[in-house]
């Protein structure tokens, strides 16, 4: 089968701008987490879908926002982009609840 | 919410010496899962413990479950470069509202 991916692996976007990030589970998969990575708050929890609605929601304000389409893709949105925001954003499939996670590459966002 | 600390943050180890990192819960998990991120690379899944005092074995590594579902650890026996990377510990406590919370991680750095 194949993995997750993410596309697009690399971004450079201004501060004020918007991104929009998408994820590609493994086949059979409905849930897709979506995670920031930074050096000094290590992995972060930013939300879960299954089955098109979003299930868990982390910490984070509402200018990160998600979605998922009934083929389990998922896209995951940043508006009015702030330089803290500069990240490695991974993107996480599984088959349920209970199971292990399978990680994209990540996007790497840098916001200038 | 809930809260997992791994400790230690950094560990160097001369090859061929031993590794262990901990977990802690605020909270009792339903389970655990441990995962490994080499260096520019994304995590990928390890293990799941479920059982309250299970242990795991995979070749040189151990992995535990505490009595109380609250600590997890990872033990590697004679460390190779191969281990090389950042190891983390991730909990679902109750029902999985809050998803998977992950450790901050711990970063194996092994001299040869």
């Amino acid at each position: 089968k194949a993995g997750v991916t993410q596309t697009p692996r690399y971004l450079i976007k201004t501060r004020g701008q918007q991104v929009t990030l998408s994820c590609s589970p493994i086949s059979g998969h409905r849930s897709v987490s979506w995670y920031q990575q930074t050096p000094g708050q290590g992995l972060q929890f930013l939300f879960e879908y299954f089955s098109e609605t979003q299930r868990n929601k982390g910490n984070f304000p509402g200018r990160f926002s998600g979605r998922q389409f009934s083929n389990s893709r998922s896209e995951m949105n940043v508006s009015t982009l702030e330089l803290g925001d500069s990240a490695l954003y991974l993107c996480a499939s599984r088959q349920g609840m209970a199971y292990e996670q399978y990680f994209g590459p990540g996007t790497r966002l840098t916001v200038t | 919410g809930q809260q997992v600390m791994q400790i230690p943050q950094y560990q160097h180890v001369q090859e061929g010496e031993d590794f262990t990192t901990y977990c802690n819960s605020s909270t009792t998990l339903s389970n655990i899962q441990w995962y490994k991120q080499r260096p520019g690379g994304h995590p990928v899944f390890l293990i799941q413990l479920v059982k309250s005092g299970e242990v795991k074995k995979q070749k040189r590594l151990t992995f535990q479950f505490g009595e109380a579902k609250k600590n997890s650890s990872l033990h590697i026996t004679a460390t190779q470069t191969t281990d090389v990377g950042t190891y983390f510990c991730a909990g679902i406590s109750g029902g999985g509202a809050d998803g998977l919370t992950f450790g901050k991680g711990t970063h194996l750095i092994i001299q040869p």
